[in-house]
């Protein structure tokens, strides 16, 4: 089936640094990918939807110059947290669209310190 | 418009009985309505889907049943594990745009 590679699994960084978190599909290409934020107990929030080749969507709310996305290739996505805080400590996950659905990475664990 | 509404919150069930989560939504055209499992730290997994010209999809113990007219899906999980202890989340999308996320139900399944 469908593989969405997700790294780093955790990451540990220090507030006003910054942090990028990279999502691969592993066996398909993903001409649209998705950024999800989730918080302890709670759903997973849409921040941004990422297509190959074009500027990134993102939902009302999420700062696009704090949330950095680029869609280089059909393969791969990233999302670079800049100038951390720690209210941007988060469990961050990726999704990638292929012809079995929608397809979640693993996720990555943020904490800003 | 765009909500899907979840429920329970919370579900104990036995080890052997059956575990149902509810969801509704409004927008009609939704057309894409899967289900996902997700255990602590780490991402949803899918379950099972369903497309709305359907009323029913089985897949080993995990079934959807969809009620177009109620606007209504449901998720039973038959003779419940402890294996099955995860948060569940339904889901809907429209046209392959993105998912829309119920709130989940936290399933604890107890031997």
């Amino acid at each position: 089936g469908a593989v969405v590679s997700q790294h780093p699994s955790w990451v540990i960084c220090k507030s006003g640094t910054s942090v990028k978190i990279e999502c691969r599909s592993l066996d398909f290409q993903a001409t649209t990918m998705f950024w999800y934020r989730q918080f302890p107990k709670q759903s997973l929030m849409l921040m941004a939807t990422s297509n190959e080749g074009s500027k990134a969507t993102y939902e009302q709310g999420v700062e696009k110059d704090k949330f950095l996305i680029n869609h280089a290739s059909l393969t791969l996505s990233t999302l670079t947290v800049t100038s951390a805080h720690p209210e941007d400590s988060s469990f961050y996950i990726c999704s990638a669209r292929g012809n079995e659905g929608y397809t979640f990475g693993s996720g990555t664990r943020l904490t800003v310190v | 418009q765009q909500q899907v509404k979840q429920s329970p919150q919370s579900l104990i069930v036995q080890k052997g009985g059956i575990s149902i989560i509810n969801c509704a939504y409004e927008n009609t055209a939704f057309d894409y309505f899967p289900w996902y499992q997700q255990f602590p730290g780490k991402g949803p997994a899918l379950l099972i889907a369903i497309r709305p010209d359907v009323s029913e999809k089985k897949e080993g113990r995990f079934t959807i049943s969809f009620n177009k007219s109620a606007k209504q899906f449901s998720l039973h999980i038959m003779d419940s594990q402890p294996g099955d202890s995860a948060t569940y989340f339904c889901a809907a999308s429209y046209n392959t745009d993105k998912l829309i996320f119920g709130t989940g139900t936290r399933l604890q399944v107890f031997p």
